[in-house]
């Protein structure tokens, strides 16, 4: 993998139920993985940044775990509240690159219905 | 509190002019970003600086120009701007020179080139 691919591209989920979605990244050459949630008319926030001998990260019901061996990071949302629909952001950092730059993915749009 | 601003917010201009849209930090954080929000693209990197008087380009830098003259403003300009320019674009800034540090984003500026 060249890029950072995030999928699917869209889901839809019911209250209540949990869900999980994936980001993939090169395999070689790791730094870092950064989560943000970005909300509808809002600006991206930081959820998680997770680097090379991090476990799980966890905050509230959203967790994310990371396998820098095969390139991909899982999002796990439980429970899942209306609060929670928003764009889901995975971006890679490489070792290779300038100090700081991140390769975005184009996003998991989350929507949960009542 | 501690914020990063945009503005204009919104800004519609025609093809050839110049335009210049601001970014505004007081966090103190030395590196800042430029990015622009395309349908199906993600975030990508425009230009991005590591302090005062440091401008770097990253993927997306052609037609786009920035300056820093100081740590809190990195202002981008559009030397001609171009319909292919018509995006939204977000400044971000982190506090650590490396990847594993988060990006703060503000809030948007939404251009129209016609």
């Amino acid at each position: 993998i060249l890029n950072v691919e995030q999928s699917p591209q869209s889901l839809h989920v019911q209250e209540g139920d949990s869900t999980n979605f994936t980001c993939s990244f090169p395999s070689s050459n790791f730094y870092a993985l950064h989560w943000y949630r970005w909300e509808t008319a809002k600006s991206p926030e930081a959820l998680f940044v997770m680097t090379l001998n991090g476990d799980e990260k966890k905050k509230g019901r959203i967790s994310a775990t990371l396998n820098t061996k095969e390139g991909y990071s899982y999002l796990y949302i439980k429970g899942s509240q209306p609060e929670d629909s928003a764009t889901y952001l995975c971006a890679f950092g490489r070792t290779t690159d300038s100090w700081g730059k991140l390769q975005f993915g184009a996003g998991t749009q989350v929507v949960v219905t009542p | 509190d501690a914020e990063i601003t945009q503005s204009p917010r919104h800004k519609i201009t025609e093809t050839g002019r110049q335009v210049t849209l601001a970014c505004h930090q007081t966090w103190n954080h030395n590196n800042m970003f430029w990015y622009r929000q395309d349908l199906g693209h993600g975030l990508r990197l425009i230009h991005y600086s590591y302090g005062v008087q440091d401008t770097n380009k990253g993927e997306v830098s052609d037609g786009y120009s920035v300056s820093r003259s100081n740590t809190e403003d990195l202002p981008l300009t559009l030397e001609s701007a171009a319909s292919s320019q018509t995006s939204v674009y977000f400044c971000a800034s982190s506090p650590g020179l490396a990847e594993d540090y988060e990006q703060y984003f503000g809030p948007g500026t939404r251009l129209t080139v016609t």
